[in-house]
């Protein structure tokens, strides 16, 4: 099975801070996209979906790039909140295995 | 909010033994899934299933493995003759709802299966 591979940090910063993060797809078949946030021991679950025209949900903003097989997640104006291990997701078509990144470790601090 | 439910949270059970891994999805989701996540890795696929039938599975989902829909709302995992590398927490997630492209995959909150 192709990979998505991510950096996994950490990312130590403050409160108030803008934070980026990237991952990249191998499968060119990828369709759907998605950002999920996982806490400690707990389940996955949806952050936003990414589009191709880039979308922003609040301080939350998901840009792909088809041609490079690309996805990135721009956190603005970090909270103590947002401290969680953030999961790049792709999966083929609706219905299919969905592929996830190994995570990316965000811990903000006051 | 619909959710989907696991139980139990946490299993402890002794090495060879089999264990079944119960789950509620939620009720009008067409496809049901299993995953799992060792500690410190990351999610991995299992199983996918629609229509009371395996849709796709993964290389780690062998014959040690099934999943049934024994009624209308209970999603099974058994796994027979336990090893320690089966310890793990498991997810269960469902999704699709009928006429709509695509929708969010909601997860359990798991269960830790722990192998001694």
């Amino acid at each position: 099975r192709k990979e998505v591979e991510q950096d996994p940090g950490p990312f130590n910063v403050p409160e108030g801070a803008t934070v980026a993060f990237n991952c990249t797809y191998s499968n060119s078949a990828s369709q759907s996209f998605f950002w999920y946030r996982q806490d400690c021991r707990k389940e996955p679950k949806l952050l936003m979906s990414v589009y191709s025209s880039g979308n922003e949900d609040g301080r939350f903003t998901a840009q792909l790039n088809r041609a490079s097989q690309y996805i990135s997640l721009l956190i603005r104006d970090s909270k103590l909140s947002d401290s969680a291990t953030y999961l790049c997701v792709v999966n083929t078509q609706a219905g299919t295995a969905l592929i996830f990144g190994k995570g990316t470790t965000l811990s903000v601090s006051s | 909010e619909p959710e989907v439910t696991q139980t139990p949270s946490h299993q402890v059970t002794q090495m060879g033994q089999e264990v079944i891994l119960r789950c509620v999805p939620i009720s009008n989701h067409l496809y049901f899934y299993w995953y799992r996540q060792i500690l410190g890795q990351k999610v991995e696929f299992l199983v996918s299933f629609y229509n009371n039938e395996i849709s796709e599975k993964s290389e780690i989902f062998d014959d040690q493995f099934s999943v049934e829909r024994p009624d209308g709302s209970n999603f099974t995992l058994k796994i027979r003759s336990t090893k320690l590398e089966d310890s793990a927490m498991y997810f269960c997630a469902s999704n699709q709802i009928w006429g709509r492209p695509d929708t969010e995959a909601f997860f359990g909150q798991g269960t830790r299966l722990t192998v001694v």
